[in-house]
């Protein structure tokens, strides 16, 4: 089972600022097919990328997807006040989900 | 509009059984692999089980394995979770997600189950 470790486990940041979260797995990612998802409180999680680097639909393009192999990136270029939240990588393979253990984007 | 909503999820004593279901919409379901993730109380996320657009594969986490089974029927458009031998452990809020590149980007609003005596 690959495991995949988030970093850092909060964020302090500011709107406006720059956010970058890490996603770092315990082996190679097939196919590159690592997602990330963002969680509100009381809120089902909502996808934000797909394949490392795509967007989902009707997501803003200052979320941006990096990676490949073991270590991807997720970056927030300016953060909006709606962007504080939980977030998660996910990698599904070798027919085993997992998720890493979340990022929380807290205001500074 | 394409959607997913699932039902079934309730308070249940250790060593007893439920079933989820999650009734899917707006889609072509039988085109689609579906999963389940859960989620305990303050805890992340934990992906369950998959079944393929066909239902011919079906894939449990090892946490599950022997005492959950994941199933569809696409002539009611439905997704379900049999929970057997339910646990303390298995308390969470439980998800169905639509299957897209091996990401989920479809997700139920989620249904919440308990175990507890």
């Amino acid at each position: 089972e690959i495991v995949l470790t988030q970093s850092p486990g909060t964020l302090s940041l500011s709107p406006g600022e720059r956010a970058t979260l890490s996603c770092r797995a315990s082996q190679s990612v097939s196919g590159n097919y690592l997602a990330w998802y963002q969680q509100k409180p009381g809120q089902a999680p909502r996808l934000l990328i797909y394949g490392a680097s795509s967007r989902a639909t009707g997501i803003p393009d200052r979320f941006s997807g990096s990676g490949s192999g073991t270590d991807f990136t997720l970056t927030i270029s300016r953060l909006g006040p709606e962007d504080f939240a939980v977030y998660y990588c996910q990698q599904y393979g070798n027919a085993r989900g997992t998720f890493g253990q979340g990022t929380k984007v807290e205001i500074k | 509009q394409v959607q997913l909503v699932e039902s079934g999820g309730g308070v249940v004593q250790p060593g007893r059984s439920l079933r989820l279901s999650c009734a899917a919409s707006g889609f072509t379901f039988s085109s689609y692999a579906m999963h389940w993730v859960r989620q305990a109380p303050g805890k992340g996320l934990e992906w369950v089980a998959v079944i393929s657009y066909d239902g011919t594969y079906k894939y449990n986490a090892d946490s599950v394995k022997g005492r959950f089974t994941i199933s569809r029927d696409s002539s009611k458009n439905t997704l379900y979770l049999q929970m057997n031998s339910l646990r303390a452990e298995d308390t969470a809020v439980y998800y169905c997600a639509r299957d897209y590149m091996n990401a989920f980007d479809i997700w139920g609003q989620g249904t919440v189950v308990t175990v507890s005596s």
